[in-house]
């Protein structure tokens, strides 16, 4: 079965404190995988896109990276700013295949 | 500012009301998407239009309605809801539905509450 899972449910970090957020999916034929940012009352926004895996890509505090099974969102030195959920969501045939997300708080 | 604008931003409605959900993007994208987002659950695709043309409907119940008059517009018109239909509905646009390089924008999403 097509699916994605995320990694923790919540994660809670002192300011400065860096880490990890995993996405893990099990499609066939990955055509890119995707992260987004998510406030709370908002819609999701685009952070970034991964096509195969090795690949990498960083904006301001977070990095993306992609194996053959899994993603991970590093957030470096983390700001409370970036208190939010974090969704990914892997791109198969035509269609998206969405993780439960990961609602970092991050306290000052 | 977003690409992609929703109205209204909440909405309640009693079971017997019939409202409509109103998507605009602003993007030059070919397809459209309503998503439904619930506590703890991942995002529910619910329809797709490309070219204007409805190309899925995820089993969604007869309640919702969708209309595309053109690519840039998109509603979902709602009647005799359930209170269990209240949740998040997020209107998206990408470039077409094919194509590895296929971001999916959303918009600020409309909260609907059913009582």
């Amino acid at each position: 079965e097509d699916q994605v899972t995320q990694s923790p449910e919540a994660l809670r970090l002192q300011e400065g404190e860096s880490s990890s957020l995993n996405c893990s999916y099990t499609v066939s034929g990955l055509r890119g995988l995707f992260w987004y940012r998510q406030d709370p009352g908002k819609g999701p926004e685009f952070l970034f896109t991964l096509y195969s895996a090795g690949e990498e890509k960083e904006k301001e505090r977070l990095k993306a990276t992609l194996t053959k099974k899994e993603s991970f969102l590093h957030i470096t030195a983390p700001k409370p700013e970036d208190s939010a959920t974090y969704l990914c969501a892997a791109f198969s045939g035509n269609q998206f295949y969405f993780g439960t997300g990961t609602s970092l708080t991050v306290i000052p | 500012e977003t690409g992609v604008t929703q109205t209204p931003r909440h909405l309640v409605m009693g079971m017997t009301n019939k409202k409509s959900l109103k998507c605009e993007q602003h993007l030059g994208h070919n397809a459209m998407y309503w998503y439904k987002q619930s506590a703890k659950k991942p995002l529910e695709l619910m329809f797709v239009y490309n070219f204007k043309e409805q190309t899925e409907n995820n089993s969604v119940p007869s309640r919702f309605s969708p209309e595309c008059p053109n690519s840039s517009h998109l509603f979902l018109h709602l009647h005799t809801l359930q209170p269990e239909d209240s949740a998040l509905y997020l209107c998206a646009s990408s470039q077409d539905i094919q194509g590895s390089g296929n971001t999916i924008y959303f918009g600020e999403g409309s909260w609907l509450t059913v009582v």
